[in-house]
């Protein structure tokens, strides 16, 4: 069983629309990330949440909304995407310090 | 601002011998420092934790040094294999209580072992 899935694993899109990426985890865990891994590799926390409360919100774009329906559930949606937005988007959640990360999701704005 | 630093972009190793990996920070109290393994098109895999009262930690063939007072961490793979090729990121943590602070991360060495 896989622990932490975010669908879709990639994801091209023009520059303008809006998309989504959808995250699951099946740990029992209550907090949950998303990170952005951009092509430098450097992985940077972009928001956080425990038990579907906004805890962390790094300085991103107000395009970025994260949405979490219930505890086990973190999605990502973005609006008008740009350029710049293109990267890998990991879902990431945790039971004390230790993260257990996603596959990603490679998001190509084009 | 943070910083984290780890020694080099890719690093090569020759089978069977050590690696060991840099990772200095400033401007930085961490509570803990954390080390995962990132192969291409994967996610992080964490594999050991070290908190700012321990020293060393050990699992398996890896090996992990905090140093408070320079700022460091070593980590280190003994008799190493092709297998052990990938990267290996370091990450900071602020609260030894866990909770939703995530973690600040390196950029992460690339590791190459040469058969």
């Amino acid at each position: 069983d896989t622990a932490v899935s975010q669908t879709p694993k990639y994801l091209v899109t023009q520059m303008g629309n809006d998309k989504s990426i959808k995250c699951e985890q099946n740990l029992g865990h209550d907090t949950m990330y998303w990170y952005k891994q951009d092509s430098k590799k450097f992985l940077k926390i972009m928001f956080s949440y425990n038990n579907k409360e906004l805890i962390i919100n790094e300085t991103v774009p107000n395009r970025f909304s994260p949405k979490s329906p219930d505890k086990a559930h973190l999605n990502l949606h973005i609006n008008s995407l740009e350029l710049g937005d293109s990267a890998v988007y990991f879902c990431a959640s945790s039971l004390g310090n230790v993260l257990t990360f996603g596959a990603g999701s490679r998001l190509t704005v084009l | 601002s943070q910083k984290i630093e780890q020694n080099s972009e890719a690093l090569n190793i020759q089978e069977g011998k050590t690696a060991t990996l840099t990772c200095n920070y400033t401007n930085y109290s961490p509570a803990y420092l954390q080390w995962y393994r990132q192969d291409p098109g994967r996610g992080p895999v964490f594999l050991l934790l070290i908190r700012e009262n321990e020293k060393e930690k050990r699992k398996e063939r890896l090996k992990v040094t905090f140093d408070t007072t320079l700022k460091q961490s070593l980590f280190h793979i003994t008799a190493s294999q092709p297998a052990d090729s990938a990267t290996y990121l370091c990450a900071l943590g602020r609260y030894s209580g866990g909770g939703a602070d995530g973690l600040t991360f390196g950029k992460g060495t690339h590791l190459i072992i040469q058969p």
